[in-house]
């Protein structure tokens, strides 16, 4: 199984800044999505990338996929208190038929 | 509506007492699958299902069955719980095979083993 290291483990900012979360791997991955989890329940799908230098917008999220397909960021801009939750990154890759989760980044955005 | 439904949302049993966990999807997915989420080690895969009557094993079996009667239903079954599988559980699908198009989620389970 791949192994995706999620840094910051946890990050606290005030309301109105921006941050930068990470996904990193040694492995390359043809699939790597983003999802945030809220406790109690279950992780929502918030992005998939699938090519090299791809990036994706989602408001004020934005997801980018290394050119080497191996690293992963999410960056919020403006962040506000309903951003706050657990982010998760999952890679599948070729030949391999299931998906590697992350630990999570916990980010807390506070008014 | 989309989505994955998983009964019961909490459940407290003694240890040794059989139980089943249901997982039902309505987006005709045939890939689905089972995780249980704990503090430190994240999700981790237990058991998953290509297709009606195929499944394998994950990264944490031990202690777990499932089964892939229909499309729409893959069950969890703890046969004789122990306090170990405390955790919280939840079930997904996706319409591509190993999730890689996108996993819908469950609300989760949380399973106390006294």
């Amino acid at each position: 199984t791949q192994l995706l290291e999620q840094s910051p483990q946890f990050l606290s900012i005030q309301e109105g800044e921006n941050l930068t979360v990470y996904c990193n791997s040694s492995s390359v991955f043809s699939s790597l999505q983003w999802y945030r989890q809220e406790p109690g329940e279950g992780p929502v799908l918030l992005v998939t990338v699938v090519t090299g230098g791809e990036v994706k917008k989602l408001k004020r999220l934005t997801f980018q996929f290394g050119d080497a397909r191996k690293d992963s960021s999410l960056h919020i801009t403006a962040a506000q208190p309903g951003d706050t939750g657990l982010y998760l990154c999952a890679g599948g890759a070729d030949g391999n038929n299931r998906l590697a989760f992350g630990k999570g980044n916990q980010v807390v955005v506070i008014p | 509506e989309a989505q994955v439904t998983q009964n019961p949302r909490y459940l407290i049993t003694v240890t040794g007492k059989k139980l089943t966990v249901t997982c039902s999807q309505n987006m005709n997915h045939e890939y689905m699958s089972w995780y249980r989420q704990d503090p430190g080690l994240g999700l981790r895969q237990i058991y998953y299902s290509m297709n009606v009557e195929v499944t394998d094993k994950g990264d944490v079996p031990e202690g777990y069955k499932v089964s892939r009667k229909e499309k729409r239903n893959f069950p969890l079954i703890l046969e004789s719980p122990s306090p170990n599988q405390t955790s919280l559980y939840f079930c997904a699908s996706s319409p591509g095979q190993g999730g890689f198009r996108g996993y819908t989620f469950g609300s989760g389970t949380r399973l106390t083993v006294v």
